[in-house]
């Protein structure tokens, strides 16, 4: 079955490390992205990359890293230098980033900062 | 510029009773509009899509939404709830704008809906 796998479902981090959330897809899409959900604010744009080897920051890159280096795979990494990570991070994808298409989304990863 | 409005944070209705959850949209161009459902630490599921063609739009789970321009609107509706429709459910409005914001997702607060037996 095609689809968005993400992994781990549930990560914890200890203050000063950085962790990476995995992104798998197998639809072909070209488009990936990256979103940040925390209660009753909606879903937050982190990154997004629409070929392989080019990713864009979104509306809140800070603190995060991504990287693009097969047309299947969008990894997040959330660095030490984000202060709040405690959140729902949730990974999509789209055939293209064009206005009238829809992502696909994963189960989500909670990450939690211990 | 873009931007999406839920007008409420939480429904409440009773199993079999009609579901109106409400959005409204701001966009310098024609947009496309998407109703997505969460359930509990789940992803995002599509419902519905609207891309400028019938107004009236008919999605899985016998939900339906109709695209008012003179509105601004793009309300979600199911003539009878299930217990299984209880759930979040994001609005989302997507750029035809050009630059980096083509294709951009801007996604409502979401509403939490719950359905009493």
């Amino acid at each position: 079955d095609g689809g968005i796998t993400q992994s781990p479902k549930y990560l914890f981090r200890k203050e000063g490390q950085n962790v990476t959330l995995s992104c798998e897809q197998n639809l072909n899409h070209d488009a990936m992205y990256w979103y940040r959900q925390d209660p009753g604010q909606g879903l937050r744009l982190i990154y997004y990359s629409q070929i392989v080897n080019d990713f864009q920051k979104g509306d809140i890159a800070e603190g995060y890293s991504v990287s693009r280096e097969k047309k299947e795979s969008f990894p997040l990494t959330v660095t030490s230098a984000q202060k709040n990570p405690t959140a729902f991070y949730l990974c999509a994808s789209s055939r293209r980033r064009q206005f009238n298409t829809e992502a696909f989304f994963g189960q989500g990863t909670r990450l939690t900062v211990v | 510029a873009q931007s999406v409005t839920q007008l409420d944070s939480h429904v409440s209705v009773s199993e079999g009773t009609p579901v109106l959850l409400r959005c409204n949209y701001s966009s310098s161009y024609s947009p496309s509009l998407f109703w997505y459902v969460q359930h509990p630490n789940k992803g995002l599921q599509l419902l519905l899509k609207y891309t400028s063609a019938a107004t009236l739009v008919k999605g899985i789970n016998g939900f339906e939404a109709e695209f008012k321009k003179s509105e601004t609107s793009f309300h979600l509706t199911k003539p009878s709830a299930h217990m299984s429709d209880a759930a979040e459910y994001f609005c989302v409005v997507s750029s035809n704008a050009g630059g980096t914001s083509y294709g951009k997702l801007t996604f409502g607060q979401g509403t939490i809906l719950t359905v009493h037996p």
